[in-house]
């Protein structure tokens, strides 16, 4: 089974279509975290949930906005995309404070 | 910010030990020293951590300096499939793995 699963794996979309990207962990960790990784190949921190709630929110534009229905699920919708948008998308997730995160395998997403 | 400094680039021989130096010189008393890989495409994948004594698994070694300024990471028989981008990460308060560039580690045959 597969840990931290995203879908999809690729996203081709057109500028200022709205789309969702999904998130599920089955490892029973209470914080779930976005982050994006651009054609630089830095990866930056999103969003953290800890239990359903928003922990860390690194300046995001508020066209992002994550959703958790429950602690093993963060989906991550954007509004309006924009060329910049462009990137691969990682979700991964953690048990308590300073155990590993367990990342996904990536959502490749190209904004036309 | 990223709080450590790894060098750029490195090569390693398949079958010798690869040896990833990192600089954390201003890492706190509860902090962690963590390291994660990315190989090509896919996901970064946890390898060690460690506070303050030298820690290995299956995957790894890591030695940490009494100071704790510094750490090594270790691959003992490094092969090809070690290719990869390896992050030296300090953890932040509340879970915040904040990725610097990493060292790009290149095995050869």
């Amino acid at each position: 089974d597969t840990a931290v699963s995203q879908t999809p794996k690729y996203l081709v979309t057109q500028m200022g279509n709205d789309k969702s990207i999904k998130c599920e962990q089955n490892l029973g960790h209470d914080t779930m975290y976005w982050y994006k990784q651009d054609s630089k190949k830095f990866l930056k921190i999103m969003f953290s949930y800890n239990n359903k709630e928003l922990i860390i929110n690194e300046t995001v534009p508020n066209r992002f906005s994550p959703k958790s229905p429950d602690k093993a699920h963060l989906n991550l919708h954007i509004n309006s995309l924009e060329l910049g948008d462009s990137a691969v998308y990682f979700c991964a997730s953690s048990g308590l404070r300073y155990t590993e995160a367990f990342f996904g395998q990536g959502t490749r997403l190209t904004v036309v | 910010d990223a709080k450590t400094t790894q060098p750029t680039s490195m090569d390693c021989a398949e079958g010798r030990a690869a040896n990833l130096p990192c600089n954390h010189s201003t890492i706190s008393g509860n902090e962690y020293v963590y390291w994660y890989r990315q190989i090509h495409s896919q996901g970064p994948q946890y390898i060690i951590h460690g506070l303050k004594n030298n820690e290995t698994n299956e995957m790894a070694s890591l030695i940490i300096t009494e100071d704790r300024k510094s750490s090594t990471l270790i691959l003992p028989h490094a092969t090809l499939r070690d290719t990869a981008v390896y992050y030296c990460i300090v953890m932040e308060y509340g879970n915040k793995l904040v990725f610097g560039a990493g060292t790009i580690l290149r095995v050869k045959s």
